[in-house]
């Protein structure tokens, strides 16, 4: 069974950048049939996406975000990560990873999600 | 930017049938998702390609698609079904993943 576990240091200042690691397990991120992707929803508020990245590294971004965003993948760790830069109150959010079917544009696994704070 | 609008609230009795509709552009062209999430859980795909519907999805799940508007259909419905769905879908050159607003369903 293919798991999605989200990790990251924890609370982030204002104007720094938030730094989000997934670890995939039961299973290869290098699979060709899918993009692994970032989605992120604020407290009480909607679903948002932030990105989406191939095993090779190829990548795309939510068009909103795309100047602060970067999306990395490391295979041999079967990890896949998320900076995103000069971060406000706003950036406040859970921060879900997810496998991404590309050619079908939707997520079909999901992780627990994990809470960023950005507060001084 | 492409969106897709979806009724903020829909409220059924048990055992009745809930339809929450998602409306955009593209689906015309593309297909809709729709994911459930309950409170304090990550969501989960109840519906894939308008009407696709994932192992272990009760049958009461079901989904539909005409024009530019999606529906999902949930017969029957249960106390259990009372959360937040959501519809998903891409712009129409596929270089952007949206979500709907989200729709609460309540079971009275």
């Amino acid at each position: 069974q293919l798991q999605l576990h989200e990790s990251g240091p924890g609370p982030v200042k204002p104007s720094e950048t938030l730094s989000l690691t997934c670890t995939v397990s039961g299973g290869s991120i290098s699979s060709s049939s899918y993009y692994w992707g970032w989605i992120r929803q604020p407290p009480g508020k909607g679903l948002g996406w932030i990105g989406s990245i191939y095993y090779s590294g190829s990548s795309y971004y939510n068009p909103s975000l795309k100047s602060r965003v970067t999306i990395s993948v490391d295979t041999s760790k079967n990890q896949f990560s998320l900076k995103l830069s000069s971060v406000t109150a706003a950036d406040t959010a859970v921060y879900y990873c997810a496998r991404h079917v590309r050619e079908l544009d939707y997520f079909d696994y999901w992780g627990q999600g994990t809470l960023v704070t950005v507060s001084s | 930017s492409y969106e897709l609008t979806q009724p903020p609230s829909v409220s059924v009795s048990p055992g009745q049938t809930a339809r929450i509709t998602c409306s955009g552009d593209a689906l015309s062209e593309l297909y809709g998702y729709w994911y459930q999430q309950k409170p304090g859980q990550a969501p989960l795909v109840v519906i894939y390609k308008d009407s696709e519907r994932p192992s272990g999805i009760p049958e009461r799940f079901s989904g539909s698609s005409s024009g530019t508007t999606v529906t999902l259909t949930i017969s029957g419905v249960q106390a259990g079904d009372e959360a937040d769905y959501y519809c998903q879908s891409a712009d129409s050159s596929g270089t952007f993943v949206v979500f709907g607003g989200g729709t609460k369903l309540t079971v009275l």
